[in-house]
């Protein structure tokens, strides 16, 4: 059974103090994951799109790495608005659709 | 990146009624459109997948003539919840496939509905 796991559930830092998201999926065929930035009562923010095992990208104070098990969401030196719900999802080749994670929850204290 | 409208933001309905929400994809043409609901503290949950120009595919448990979708154009897909019930509030969200070279989903702000 296809399934996504993000861990912790909930993460909090001070301002400055780096840390990473765990995204653990055990999907077959797997075309893509995405991360998500979501805010309390908005829709998800488009973050980042990995493809292949070894893939690195970054923006700003993120960078998400993929294996072929799991995916990393790496933050460096966070300030309080990176306060967010983060959200990652596995995309299958054979089924249109993503699957979402229960995300990990964020705060970032300054 | 791509915008996505949502419209309305919110609703308030007294139960029995019918409400429609609208999806737009608004600077690019989306095949694909996806609505989700998110309850509180919850991550989102797939209701349908709509696909323009056919019937959409609905998620194991979601009933379809309750939550009714159509994908009129490749900008446009709408979700009408019909004889809303209290236990249909929650916050609707929609989604478009963008695909230009490498797939990403794009969301909008969501709806949030609240059924008296």
């Amino acid at each position: 059974e296809d399934q996504v796991t993000q861990s912790p559930e909930a993460l909090r830092l001070q301002e400055g103090e780096s840390s990473s998201l765990n995204c653990s999926y055990t999907v077959s065929g797997l075309r893509g994951l995405f991360w998500y930035r979501q805010d309390p009562g908005k829709g998800p923010e488009f973050l980042f799109t990995l493809y292949s095992a070894g893939e690195e990208k970054e923006k700003e104070r993120l960078k998400a790495t993929l294996t072929k098990k799991e995916s990393f969401l790496h933050i460096t030196a966070p300030k309080p608005e990176d306060s967010a719900t983060y959200l990652c999802a596995p995309y299958l080749y054979n089924f249109n659709k993503f699957y979402f994670g229960s995300g990990t929850k964020l705060n970032v204290k300054p | 990146g791509a915008v996505v409208s949502q419209h309305p933001s919110w609703v308030i309905c007294k139960s029995g009624t019918s409400v429609k929400i609208e999806c737009r994809s608004l600077d690019f043409q989306a095949t694909t459109m996806f609505w989700y609901r998110q309850f509180p503290k919850q991550s989102l949950m797939l209701m349908a997948t709509s696909n323009e120009g056919s019937k959409a595919t609905y998620e194991q448990g979601v009933e379809k003539d309750k939550f009714l979708i159509n994908h009129a154009s490749l900008t446009l897909s709408t979700l009408t919840v019909t004889s809303a019930h209290p236990e249909d509030s929650s916050f609707y969200i929609c989604s478009a496939l963008y695909n230009r070279g490498q797939e990403t989903q794009y969301f909008g702000p969501g709806t949030r509905l609240l059924v008296l």
